[in-house]
């Protein structure tokens, strides 16, 4: 069965430094994989996603992710944080029996000033 | 492009009563959308997945009689909640996607804020 690990609930970083928020998948076949962020009280916003291709997945607001197949991860990251970064994110991996996302727990991001 | 609307964004409504959300895909047409809920401690499930003019498929553990997921045009979902109580309060998601996007990504809605009194 598809599944999708963020191992972290919460990942604090200071303004300016890099981010990473991590995410592990298990996956029979090839992964699709997406990261979607989510401010509060709002639906999610789609950042990212891996189909093919190259490794490095550049996405919007700044943000990158790097597939990594032998250690089946794809970590979200940003060279340099802004406070307005501090949100909800939820790594995802589309189900391969349909068009269903399985989504992580999701990793509260916190910038601080 | 690829907006989704989501109505009400809050609910509030007494024990017993039956709740309606509206899903809206507002620039694209919508073959699959889905309906997530969402509990306090943040994780996302999947309750349903609906097709445009079929039945839904629902996950498992989610009851079809108390939320009737109705998609009867390629623009509009319809979730109700039916005899809403109070372990019904949620934040409750939509999300669409048109043919052959689901590969891609799904273009979710803002979110229904269900609160049962």
């Amino acid at each position: 069965a598809q599944s999708v690990a963020q191992p972290e609930d919460q990942v604090n970083v200071a303004e300016g430094n890099p981010l990473t928020v991590k995410c592990t998948y298990s996956v029979s076949g090839n992964p699709y994989l997406f990261w979607y962020v989510q401010y509060p009280n709002r639906g999610l916003q789609f950042l990212l996603k891996y189909i093919t291709g190259d490794n490095l997945v550049k996405g919007s607001y700044g943000f990158e992710a790097e597939f990594n197949k032998s250690q089946t991860s794809f970590h979200l990251k940003k060279p340099s944080a802004l406070v307005s970064d501090s949100a909800l994110y939820f790594c995802a991996v589309r189900d391969s029996g349909g068009d269903k996302l399985i989504f992580g727990t999701g990793t509260r991001l916190q910038v601080f000033p | 492009g690829a907006v989704v609307s989501q109505h009400p964004s809050r609910v509030i409504c007494k024990s017993g009563t039956s709740v309606k959300i509206e899903c809206r895909s507002l620039d694209f047409q919508a073959t699959t959308m889905f309906w997530y809920r969402q509990f306090p401690k943040k994780s996302l499930m999947l309750m349903a997945t609906s097709n445009e003019g079929s039945k839904a498929t629902y996950e498992q553990g989610v009851e079809k009689d108390k939320f009737l997921i109705n998609h009867a045009s390629l623009t509009l979902s319809t979730l109700t909640v039916t005899s809403a109580h109070p372990e019904d309060s949620s934040f409750y998601i939509c999300s669409a996607t048109t043919s052959g996007r689901a590969l891609y990504e799904q273009f979710f809605g803002p979110g229904t804020r269900l609160t049962v009194l």
